[in-house]
């Protein structure tokens, strides 16, 4: 079965430093990469996705995340944190060919001032 | 743009009745919608695809008899829980991909389902 694996449930960060939160895909073909963010009290806002092409994507508020297809990943990363970021973030993956998106279980980030 | 709504936003019913939650796209057109299901501390699960015009089509382990999906439109879909329990208590959310835009949802603000 199709799955996504967000490595790290809780982190807890520091404003400036950085981040990377890993995602991890099980499903051998053409894939489309989201991630998603959800700010306390807010829908989901996508942040980036990658359909094809490069595969190192910049998203808004200084977000990228690098598609590596060897290894299934798809890991978001941002260099210097703010308070601001503190939302829980979401990987999705969408199988090529299907409108559907599986989605991770969801990484949740404090950052601390 | 791309902005989609849910009503209501939360709603408490007594163990046995429907509710019915609407999912609209205010300024774009929808061929597709999506349910989710957002279990406490856990992700979003997909219940239902549901194409305008058409049948929805339900993940494995969804009643589709129980969730009621219908797409009338190409700006809204309804998802009605009939005879709701308890268990059916959760975070309910929507999404919606523009027409001729395959892949991109765009989500709505989910609606707090509680059944006493």
């Amino acid at each position: 079965a199709q799955s996504v694996s967000q490595h790290n449930h809780h982190v807890i960060l520091s404003e400036a430093a950085s981040l990377e939160l890993g995602c991890n895909y099980s499903y051998g073909g053409t894939v489309n990469l989201f991630w998603y963010v959800q700010y306390p009290g807010q829908h989901l806002q996508l942040l980036l996705k990658y359909f094809s092409g490069d595969p190192l994507v910049k998203g808004i508020k200084g977000f990228e995340a690098e598609f590596i297809k060897s290894k299934f990943s798809f890991n978001l990363r941002k260099p210097s944190v703010q308070w601001s970021d503190t939302a829980e973030y979401f990987c999705a993956v969408g199988p090529g060919g299907y409108n559907k998106l599986i989605f991770g279980a969801g990484t949740r980030l404090a950052v601390h001032p | 743009g791309a902005v989609v709504s849910q009503h209501p936003s939360r709603v408490i019913c007594k163990s046995g009745t429907s509710v019915k939650i609407e999912c609209r796209s205010l300024d774009f057109q929808a061929t597709t919608m999506f349910w989710y299901r957002q279990f406490p501390k856990k992700s979003l699960m997909l219940m239902a695809t549901s194409n305008e015009g058409s049948k929805a089509t339900y993940e494995q382990g969804v009643e589709k008899d129980k969730f009621l999906i219908n797409h009338a439109s190409l700006t809204l879909s309804t998802l009605t829980v009939t005879s709701a329990h308890p268990e059916d208590s959760s975070f309910y959310i929507c999404s919606a991909q523009r027409v001729r835009e395959v892949g991109e949802q765009y989500f709505g603000p989910g609606t707090r389902l509680t059944v006493t």
